[in-house]
């Protein structure tokens, strides 16, 4: 079945780097994404990464696939107060849907 | 702002109302969606419209009625809804889903915070 699964919380300090990890389960997936959702809005999305690549930076994000592992990650360099939101992992699996299979959102504190 | 908009923002309603949420796209866009966000689960997908057909229905209960009239607007039209529907329902858009736009993606409104009393 399609499952994204995440680690609830994640706390670092300002000017750190922050690296939020995803494992997902469907193989067939083409797309997997990054969205951030901060308090009372909805989800945007930061960046996505196609299943051929490794590797996708997009000035402070860098996005690492490891699809033999199905893991996906996020990085943010240099991370600031404003980054505090939750993160959620997605993929879209198999067939031309266009559904989205969420994982449960990562929390990030970033503490000053 | 991502050019999706939702109303209203927050409801209260109780479990004998009848009300609908409102969600319209500035995009040009083909595909909207409706999901519910509860605390700590994944996000749901509930209906998805692809050039205003439904063409997903997440087994959701039938006091969720979505109405899509045209490409830019869809509606969630609730009623005799329960405490446990109480949720962050949110509405997204995206390009259409047969025209090979792999990358799918979707752009999320604020979402209509939801109570049932």
């Amino acid at each position: 079945g399609e499952d994204v699964e995440q680690s609830l919380f994640l706390s670092v300090r300002e000017g750190d780097s922050s690296v939020i990890n995803c494992t997902y389960t469907d193989s067939s997936s083409t797309y997997l994404y990054w969205y951030k959702q901060e308090p009372g809005a909805g989800l945007q999305l930061l960046t996505y990464i196609f299943s051929n690549m490794d590797m996708k930076q997009d000035q402070r994000l860098t996005v690492l696939l490891n699809k033999k592992d199905k893991h996906l990650s996020l990085r943010i360099a240099d991370t600031q107060t404003g980054d505090s939101a939750i993160y959620f992992c997605a993929e879209n699996g198999s067939g031309n849907t266009g559904k989205l299979i969420f994982g449960q959102g990562t929390t990030l504190q970033v503490k000053p | 702002e991502t050019g999706v908009t939702q109303t209203p923002r927050h409801l209260v309603m109780g479990m004998t109302n009848k009300k609908s949420l409102k969600c319209e796209q500035h995009l040009g866009h083909n595909a909207m969606y409706w999901y519910k966000q509860s605390a700590k689960k994944p996000l749901e997908l509930m209906f998805v419209y692809n050039f205003k057909e439904q063409t997903e229905n997440n087994s959701v209960p039938s006091r969720f009625s979505p109405e899509c009239p045209n490409s830019s607007h869809l509606f969630l039209h609730l009623h005799t809804l329960q405490p446990e529907d109480s949720a962050l329902y949110l509405c997204a858009s995206s390009q259409d889903l047969l025209s090979g736009h792999l990358t799918y993606e979707q752009y999320f409104g604020p979402g209509t915070r939801l109570t049932v009393t």
